[in-house]
């Protein structure tokens, strides 16, 4: 089946360490993107990347990290300098950049740091 | 800053009635807008979208209203079934990379 698979779906750090979320398509898809969302609030765009090892930064990228190795594969690393990671983290990827084309999202991931 | 706002965090509804979800944006920019909708534990998925150009979209139960002299956009969903149960978020674009999402409205569809 083709989809979008994140894991882990929870996740537990403690406060200072640098976390890695996974995210793997197999849509063939060139453009993916990582989310957040917080309660009471929409998602918010943190990175995106339209081809393989290229990527910008979405409204809320301090403290975090990507890379974009794979055209299957855009890991986000959560790093000690994000101020208050915990959060449900959702990936996503469509046929091409630009929002016109519907984003397809993962399940997510919830992180949450002690 | 939000741009896109669903001013009612939830909605309940009796089962066969219709369901009205409202989003209200502020950028004159935006031109394409979009529904999503999302189960417990599950990504948002794709529901229905509208291009600026129309004012009316339907797909089967599912219709999007867009006044864009108000800025405003509406989901219809007739009738409401107990697995229309989710949150829906109301997304916008302005034709760049990115799409600006509202806060979610958690509809619960009572049998």
């Amino acid at each position: 089946d083709g989809g979008i698979t994140q894991s882990p779906k929870y996740l537990f750090r403690k406060e200072g360490q640098n976390v890695t979320l996974s995210c793997e398509q197999n849509l063939n898809h060139d453009a993916m993107y990582w989310y957040r969302q917080d309660p009471g609030q929409g998602l918010r765009l943190i990175y995106y990347s339209q081809i393989v090892n290229d990527f910008q930064k979405g409204d809320i990228a301090e403290g975090y990290s990507v890379s974009r190795e794979k055209k299957e594969s855009f890991p986000l690393t959560v790093t000690s300098a994000q101020k208050n990671p915990t959060a449900f983290y959702l990936c996503a990827s469509s046929i091409a950049g630009g929002s016109y084309n519907e984003q397809f999202f993962g399940p997510g991931t919830r992180l949450t740091v002690l | 800053d939000q741009q896109v706002k669903q001013n009612s965090p939830s909605l309940s509804v009796q089962e066969g009635r219709i369901s009205i979800l409202n989003c209200d944006y502020t950028n004159s920019m935006f031109d394409y807008f979009l529904w999503y909708k999302k189960y417990p534990a599950e990504g948002p998925t794709f529901l229905i979208s509208i291009s600026s150009i129309k004012d009316k979209n339907e797909d089967g139960r599912f219709t999007v209203f867009l006044n864009k002299s108000a800025k405003h956009l509406s989901l219809h969903i007739v009738p409401s079934q107990p697995g229309d149960s989710a949150v829906y978020f109301c997304a916008a674009s302005a034709g760049d990379y990115k799409l600006s999402f509202g806060a979610g409205t958690t509809v619960t569809v009572r049998a």
